[in-house]
């Protein structure tokens, strides 16, 4: 069975940086690109970027560019979302998902940017 | 990028009746290999996404034949022959085919 499990979520203060790390199983998580997708309070689907197998190919969605760092560990079947400079915008729920088709979803978790 | 269009927004339907969603791209999905990469997707209430159909008109493993997809081009559209009380949620149409990957903005979709 495909399970994906995000964590590393929370209250984060407007400025400050956050790591979400997603813990893939049940798949040979080196052979698929990875994805994450977000979705703001009772808002719909943004899609913010996904890599390769091998990393050499990182893409993002170009208005979250310089926020956002897509990064895995193949060794530890582990995605990660490095996210700097915070501010209220990004307060969502963010999913990683196995791509590039999105076939399947994370439970999601919950990223809170206030003071 | 490409701008996907669903409609309605909202949709009432009793149990048993069919249901029809609509999506529109802004430009044609048919990418460079001839394939067409627009998705259906369920968001059931607090859970995470889930895809239903692939390439317009696959259906994904264990979903069922009351499901379907159909279309091409820029016009796209999901139905539901009879509704059950478990497809309550909203739809989200995606496509693949152009970068970025952008979503439809939702049907919601309320049992009657």
């Amino acid at each position: 069975e495909v399970k994906l499990v995000e964590s590393g979520g929370g209250l984060v203060q407007p400025g400050r940086s956050l790591k979400l790390s997603c813990a893939a199983s049940g798949f040979s998580f080196n052979d698929y690109w990875m994805g994450w997708v977000r979705q703001a309070p009772g808002k719909g689907l943004e899609w913010i970027g996904e890599i390769n197998q091998d990393s050499s190919t990182i893409n993002y969605t170009p208005s979250l560019k310089d926020k956002f760092t897509i990064s895995r560990d193949n060794a530890q079947n582990t995605l990660y979302l490095q996210m700097s400079k915070l501010g209220s915008e990004d307060t969502a729920i963010y999913y990683c998902a196995r791509a590039r088709y999105l076939d399947y979803w994370g439970q999601g978790v919950m990223v809170t940017v206030s003071s | 990028d490409v701008v996907m269009t669903q409609t309605p927004v909202s949709l009432s339907v009793a149990i048993g009746q069919p249901a029809s969603i609509s999506c529109k791209s802004s430009q044609s999905l048919v990418g460079t290999s001839g394939k067409t990469y627009l998705n259906w997707l369920l968001q059931r209430p607090g859970q995470s996404p889930k895809r239903l159909i692939y390439l317009v008109s696959k259906l994904d493993s264990g979903i069922p034949d009351r499901f379907s997809g159909s279309g091409s081009e820029t016009d796209f559209t999901l139905k539901i022959s009879r509704v059950e009380a478990d497809d309550l949620g909203v739809y989200y149409c995606l496509q693949g085919t152009h970068f970025p990957q952008t979503f439809g903005g939702g049907t919601k979709l309320e049992l009657k």
